[in-house]
């Protein structure tokens, strides 16, 4: 079975600008949930989609945002870039309905932004 | 929120040894308790998990503790090898939730 496949892999952005990442889950998997990884704050939750539907938030600012598609692809994206917002962004993919797997979430390789 | 701390930050240890990792977390709520493995340049890789109804859990060489009461968990890594190294992180989320809090992680270095 294939694992969480996240596009593109690097992107370097200027200040200001807008940027669009890309997450497909493993097959079957209907939650995706997105996180953002620095070497100060470590790994941070953004946001969570279900069936197309944000689930649940992390204490981001709006310029984060995201959306779920119907076969589960999710795509978030980060508006008026800062210098601050370079990161590993990473995205988990889980069953996430009631059940004993629904809690375990595997991870993508993540997309490293860079913002001059 | 949920808050995990995470201790040592950088553990050194010669191969054959084992390494153990601790965790502390804040909200008595939260029921599941998951590690991953990190290695450069790759997402975190889950390696095993624990839920609060279970004290101890092992696989192969790894095992997961569970101390509800003190509100720890540990990972221990017996038998260590160079490929161990890596940096492992705990976290802890609350009931069916999907939003993981994580530690700040710990370096594992494993000597040959």
């Amino acid at each position: 079975k294939a694992g969480v496949t996240q596009t593109p892999r690097y992107l370097i952005k200027t200040r200001g600008q807008q940027v669009t990442l890309s997450c497909s889950p493993i097959s079957g998997h209907r939650s995706v949930s997105w996180y953002q990884q620095t070497p100060g704050q470590g790994l941070q939750f953004l946001f969570e989609y279900f069936s197309e539907t944000q689930r649940n938030k992390g204490n981001f600012p709006g310029r984060f945002s995201g959306r779920q598609f119907s076969n589960s692809r999710s795509e978030m994206n980060v508006s008026t870039l800062e210098l601050g917002d370079s990161a590993l962004y990473l995205c988990a993919s889980s069953l996430g309905r009631s059940g004993r797997a629904s809690y375990e979430q595997y991870f993508g390789p993540g997309t490293r932004l860079t913002v001059t | 929120g949920e808050n995990v701390e995470q201790h040592p930050s950088t553990l050194s240890v010669q191969e054959g040894d084992s390494a153990v990792i601790k965790c502390t977390y804040s909200d008595s709520a939260s029921n599941y308790f998951p590690w991953y493995k990190q290695e450069l340049g790759k997402g975190p890789q889950l390696i095993i998990d624990i839920r609060s109804n279970v004290g101890e859990k092992k696989d192969q060489r790894i095992a997961v503790t569970l101390n509800k009461t003190a509100k720890h968990f540990s990972l221990h890594i017996t038998e260590t090898q160079p490929e161990d190294s890596a940096v492992y992180f705990c976290a802890a989320s609350i009931n069916e939730n999907n939003r993981l809090a994580f530690g700040k992680g710990n370096q594992v270095v494993v000597i040959p």
